[in-house]
């Protein structure tokens, strides 16, 4: 069974500094990893999704890369601002259009 | 806009109460899905349809049904037998392996 972990649970940094989100998976046949924004009480906001042909994708501020071969991705967020402050989940999907599994999320605040 | 709407956005049922929640989605997306958060978790699978007429149960599927009578909606019931019902639920679409899109969920409370 898939298991997907994120550390940390919750991280708070300086407007500005650069940081990076971390994403591990059991099972490496995974057929697409995506991040995910969460603001409170919100549905899920997509950020970036990395076919398992790939092994990074970006988006303005945003990017993520994917090593299968070690179960792991990342999502590097430069600049940070007050703005970025959310929950970061990344979820893993196994088959095309198949179930995906979820991590606990990373909280970020980003403080003025 | 094309998009995926739950409704209502927050319900109050008694215990002992069956309760449906509705998802509709206008993206013409085969696959649809329903979680749910508990607070400070992520997303676990109850339920998931490929394609009309068709779905599979999730990792905690019990206490729960569906039913995929068109594709565009996917109602999730929330029936009696479920012990913990009160939670976010959240329900997705997607189509192949483009990127899941989200409703923006419907928070149900039984007391």
């Amino acid at each position: 069974k898939q298991e997907v972990t994120q550390i940390p649970a919750a991280l708070s940094v300086p407007e500005g500094e650069n940081l990076v989100l971390n994403c591990s998976f059991t099972d490496s046949a995974i057929y697409n990893l995506q991040w995910f924004r969460q603001d409170p009480g919100k549905g899920l906001t997509s950020l970036l999704l990395i076919q398992s042909s790939q092994r990074e994708q970006t988006s303005g501020r945003l990017n993520a890369s994917l090593d299968k071969s070690s179960g792991r991705s990342t999502l590097y967020i430069a600049a940070s601002q007050p703005g970025d402050s959310a929950t970061y989940l990344c979820a893993v999907s196994s088959t095309n259009a198949g179930k995906s599994t979820f991590g606990d999320g990373t909280t970020l605040t980003v403080k003025p | 806009d094309g998009g995926i709407t739950q409704s209502p956005k927050y319900l109050f049922r008694k215990e002992g109460q069956n309760v449906t929640l509705s998802c509709e989605q206008n993206l013409n997306h085969d696959a649809m899905y329903w979680y749910r958060q508990d607070p400070g978790q992520g997303l676990r699978l109850i339920y998931y349809s490929q394609i009309v007429n068709d779905f599979q149960k999730g990792d905690i599927a019990e206490g729960y049904s569906v039913s995929r009578e068109k594709k565009e909606s996917f109602p999730l019931t929330v029936t009696s037998a479920q012990k913990n019902p009160t939670a976010f639920y959240l329900c997705a679409s997607r189509q192949g392996n483009s990127p899941l899109h989200f409703g923006n969920g419907t928070r149900l409370t039984v007391t």
